[in-house]
C-alpha cells in the first residue's frame, strides 16, 4: 500500500499570509496527486489535480507542485475562507485510493 | 449541473446492516466510476471502494473485504453501499464520489469531483 503523510499537521496563520502545506507518498507516484480542501460539516472539495492543475472556478492563489514522492500546496495569500482541512490523494494505485492524514488551517 | 445527493443519517445497533443511497444527476451515470469514501468523527478520510455503474463490477478495500457491497440501478442513476455487522468503530460520514478521468498526452489522470452531501451512520447500542 502506498503510505501518504503531510506536514505539518496544522498550522495557524494569519489573513494575508503565504502557506505551504508538504504531502509526501512512501513510494514515487509521478504526478497522481490531488488536493481537497474540507470545511467542517461538508463534503471535500476538489482544489488541484494532477499535481499542479487547478480545478475550473478554484481561486488562483492555489497553487500544487511537485513529482514522485514529494508534493507541496501554496497558498500565496490567505484569505478568511481558506480557514479549512487540506487532504492529499494519491490516484497512482487506482482504485486502490489514499488520502494524506490532513492539514487543519486555522486562524492565529 | 453535476449533482450527488446521498440518503439521509441512520442509527444502526451493533451487529446490524446499513444501506446507503447515493443518486446522480446532470451527467451520463453509466459513464463515470463511482467511489466510497468514509470519515470517523474528527478523523480523516478513508477509501473503501469503487464501483463501475455500467457493468456493476466492484472493487473493494481490503479492510471492508466480506462486509461491503456495492451496487447500482441504472433505472434511477442511484448507486448504493450495504455495510455489514456493524461496529462502534463505523460510525462515521460516508461519501460518495464520481471519479473523474483525464488523458494528458499518454497519461490517464483521475480525481474525485464532485462529491454527495455525506451520510452520518451512528452505530450504537
Amino acid at each position: 500500500d502506498i503510505q501518504m503523510t503531510q506536514s505539518p499537521s496544522s498550522l495557524s496563520a494569519s489573513v494575508g499570509d503565504r502557506v505551504t502545506i508538504t504531502c509526501r507518498a512512501s513510494q514515487s507516484i509521478s504526478s497522481y496527486l490531488n488536493w481537497y480542501q474540507q470545511k467542517p460539516g461538508k463534503a471535500p472539495k476538489l482544489l488541484i489535480y494532477a499535481a499542479s492543475s487547478l480545478q475550473s472556478g478554484v481561486p488562483s492563489r492555489f497553487s500544487g507542485s511537485g513529482s514522485g514522492t514529494d508534493f507541496t500546496l501554496t497558498i500565496s495569500s490567505l484569505q478568511p475562507e481558506d480557514f479549512a482541512t487540506y487532504y492529499c490523494q494519491q490516484s497512482y494505485s487506482t482504485p486502490e485510493i489514499t488520502f494524506g492524514p490532513g492539514t487543519k488551517v486555522d486562524i492565529k | 449541473q453535476v449533482q450527488l445527493v446521498q440518503s439521509g443519517a441512520e442509527v444502526k445497533k451493533p451487529g446490524a446492516s446499513v444501506k446507503v443511497s447515493c443518486k446522480a444527476s446532470g451527467y451520463t451515470f453509466t459513464s463515470y466510476y463511482m467511489h466510497w469514501v468514509r470519515q470517523a468523527p474528527g478523523q480523516g478520510l478513508e477509501w473503501m471502494g469503487i464501483i463501475n455503474p455500467s457493468g456493476g463490477s466492484t472493487s473493494y478495500a481490503q479492510k471492508f473485504q466480506g462486509r461491503v457491497t456495492m451496487t447500482r440501478d441504472t433505472s434511477t442513476s442511484t448507486v448504493y453501499m450495504e455495510l455489514s455487522s456493524l461496529r462502534s468503530e463505523d460510525t462515521a460520514v460516508y461519501y460518495c464520489a464520481r471519479e473523474t478521468i483525464t488523458i494528458f498526452g499518454v497519461v490517464m489522470y483521475n480525481w474525485f469531483d464532485p462529491w454527495g452531501q455525506g451520510t452520518l451512520v451512528t452505530v450504537s447500542s
